[in-house]
């Protein structure tokens, strides 16, 4: 079966600092992957999506940026973090054909900016 | 573009009583629509799907959701509400044409009081 990991789970992190969040899926090959963030009063709100190795769409101008260097990887990254990024960041995939299956999230990491 | 309406953020019931939280979506193509439950501080779990075969689909947890196309509504139901249920529930859409995309709704809190 298929399982989507995210790390670290929580995270606190000064203004101005970089940042890292790493998403990993199992039992499942050239998956179509997600980042959403769901931000207090503004519900889930599609960041990026690949779906494929070096293929990334950005949903919301800002400055987060995403990478997929590997099949089954998906990275978050920001040079400088601002009060407005914090949030809970959530990775998906996209189960079956056409995603007749759903989408399926990881566990989330909760990112809290000072 | 593809988007989804959900009639009430909260919504509060009786241990017990029915359940039924709305929602309506909007789509140029046969649309897929989903609903999610969010417990504090974790993912989104799939509760049920309709994706163009039985309009009256049935989820885990005891709850159901028929897909109308006349009413362009997929409304989610439980004949018995329990406390276990307390949750945010997110209505979600994409279409049978392989959209990249998984559209949210902005979330109903519910709320079951003893």
């Amino acid at each position: 079966s298929q399982t989507i990991h995210q790390w670290p789970a929580t995270l606190v992190q000064p203004v101005g600092s970089p940042l890292s969040l790493e998403c990993t899926v199992e039992g499942t090959s050239n998956p179509n992957l997600y980042w959403y963030r769901q931000a207090a009063g503004r519900g889930l709100q599609l960041l990026f999506y690949s779906v494929g190795i070096g293929q990334i769409s950005s949903e919301v101008p800002q400055n987060l940026s995403a990478s997929r260097p590997q099949d089954r990887q998906f990275i978050l990254s920001s040079k400088k973090l601002l009060l407005s990024d914090s949030g809970f960041y959530l990775c998906a995939w996209r189960g079956g054909s056409r995603g007749r299956a759903g989408w399926f999230f990881g566990p989330g990491t909760r990112l809290t900016v000072l | 573009a593809q988007s989804v309406t959900q009639l009430g953020s909260h919504v509060s019931v009786s241990e017990g009583a029915l359940v039924l939280l709305r929602c309506n979506y909007s789509s140029s193509v046969p649309p897929y629509l989903f609903w999610y439950v969010q417990y504090p501080n974790q993912g989104l779990q799939l509760l049920l799907k309709y994706t163009s075969a039985a309009t009256l689909v049935k989820g885990i947890n005891g709850f159901e959701a028929e897909f109308k196309k006349s009413e362009t509504s997929f409304h989610l139901t439980k004949p018995s509400a329990h406390m276990s249920d307390a949750a945010e529930y997110f209505c979600a859409v994409s279409d049978e044409g392989g959209s990249e995309k998984l559209v949210f709704g902005k979330g109903t809190k519910l709320t079951v009081n003893p």
